[in-house]
């Protein structure tokens, strides 16, 4: 399967400041990459697909201002937390589809810990 | 919505096989189902996906039903470190591709 590797693994920073963190498609060129945030004892929740030389697609309810997404190359999608707040403290897994068939499945980060304080 | 329900939480004795039920009554034709599980404080891990057809792999195996609108995942031999959260998701091989997370069952493994 696809290895993703994301960066950070963990994060602290003070509020007001913006953070970026890395995914990276290390065996593969992804057109495609998915991000997600997770809650303490919540499930994942899509945020939004990033898209190769085009603008992301947020899920409904997430602020694109807020959650900047670049796919600058087939091997590299980053998020920026733009001025983070404590609100903003979770974990931030991002994925990417394998193979070229379709229904191939994605494969995950080991996700980003972000704390605000 | 996510398109599946699954028992929020099962527990199985080490040794032992694990069955882990999935409900996806609204499955579409087009639509195959995927299992991970996440480890505390990791990213959730692909395990296995089908379509119709009973799978299996190194890892476990993956029974659907005739009118697809139920899977069991079965662990045949639970360890300890098969304790994790199990994720059920159903997607189309076609549009957005994306994944739509439900709750998911927390699995505990007794020794």
């Amino acid at each position: 399967g696809a290895v993703v590797s994301q960066h950070p693994s963990w994060v602290i920073c003070k509020s007001g400041t913006s953070v970026k963190i890395e995914c990276r498609s290390l065996d593969f060129q992804a057109t495609t990459m998915f991000w997600y945030r997770q809650f303490p004892k919540q499930s994942l929740m899509l945020m939004a697909t990033s898209n190769e030389g085009s603008k992301a697609t947020y899920e409904q309810g997430v602020e694109k201002d807020k959650f900047l997404i670049n796919h600058a190359s087939l091997t590299l999608s980053t998020l920026t937390v733009t001025s983070a707040h404590p609100e903003d403290s979770s974990f931030y897994i991002c994925s990417t589809a394998s193979g070229q068939g379709k229904n191939q499945p994605q494969h995950f980060g080991d996700g980003t810990r972000l704390s605000i304080l | 919505d996510a398109k599946t329900t699954q028992p929020t939480s099962m527990d199985c004795a080490e040794g032992r096989a694990a069955n882990l039920p999935c409900n996806h009554s609204t499955i579409s034709g087009n639509e195959y189902v995927y299992w991970y599980r996440q480890i505390h404080s990791q990213g959730p891990q692909y395990i296995i996906h089908g379509l119709k057809n009973n799978e299996t792999n190194e890892m476990a195996s993956l029974i659907i039903t005739e009118d697809r609108k139920s899977s069991t995942l079965i662990l045949p031999h639970a360890t300890l470190r098969d304790t994790a959260v199990y994720y059920c998701i159903v997607r189309a091989a076609s549009g957005t591709y994306k994944y739509i997370f439900g709750t998911g069952t927390r699995l505990k493994v007794l020794a």
